[in-house]
């Protein structure tokens, strides 16, 4: 029981299809992201929402659409993607920084394993 | 280049040993992070050491800090074959506003029964 549940934890899809990734958090946190993750590769940051803002957009390329309806639920929006686009897909969710600016730990779901045709 | 770049990319141990890994990082930082992956799932976080403190344990886990050095480690006592993911550093930099970490690719740990 992570506290953070993702789904799906499976999809494939076309290039041309449109389908959405949902993340949930049962933690009472204010602050929630979206990761990518591909093999030998960091951890990509795409976006961060905290108190239901977006206040990070980390150069991603428009077929993402993040989209945060309230504190505890994230979505991402896929639309037109690319080969490159396979990878895992992890939501996390954390305290947003205090007064003194210091980052909180983050707490993962786990993930959603993306696969383009 | 990444900040928070772990060292060695891959370790294999027998079960008891211990286990070190290492972090470096290019920025000041307000804090470093320790997180566990095991293979198909989320992160898990371990520990977080402030950028005041030098060392820090919970349970077998042992973090140092070495500002100065801009580098820190993770010891594993008495490993187990449970043990068996992939770790990564993460750190929350001074001089980036808003929320974010930044991962290193990990050192993935291999403990054999």
């Amino acid at each position: 029981e992570t506290g953070v549940t993702q789904t799906p934890r499976h999809l494939v899809m076309g290039m041309t299809n449109k389908k959405s990734l949902k993340c949930e958090q049962h933690l009472g946190h204010n602050a929630m992201y979206w990761y990518k993750q591909s093999a030998k590769k960091p951890l990509e940051l795409m976006f961060v929402y905290s108190l239901e803002e977006r206040v990070e957009n980390n150069s991603v390329p428009s077929r993402f659409s993040p989209e945060c309806p309230n504190s505890s639920h994230l979505f991402l929006h896929l639309h037109t993607l690319q080969p490159e686009d396979s990878a895992l897909y992890l939501c996390a969710s954390s305290q947003s920084p205090g007064q003194a600016g210091s980052n909180q730990p983050q707490h993962f779901g786990d993930g959603t394993r993306l696969s383009i045709l | 280049s990444q900040q928070g770049e772990e060292d060695p990319q891959a370790l294999s141990i027998q079960e008891g040993e211990n286990a070190t890994m290492n972090c470096s990082y290019k920025t000041s930082i307000n804090n470093l992070q320790w997180y566990r992956q095991n293979s198909g799932r989320g992160l898990v976080h371990l520990i977080l050491i402030r950028s005041n403190e030098r060392e820090k344990h919970s349970g077998r886990l042992r973090v140092t800090l070495d500002t100065s050095k801009k580098s820190s480690s993770l010891l594993i006592t008495a490993s187990r074959a449970a043990d068996t993911a992939s770790y990564f550093c993460a750190t929350d930099a001074k001089e980036t506003s808003g929320s974010r970490l930044t991962f290193g690719e990990g050192t993935q740990l291999t403990v054999n029964p």
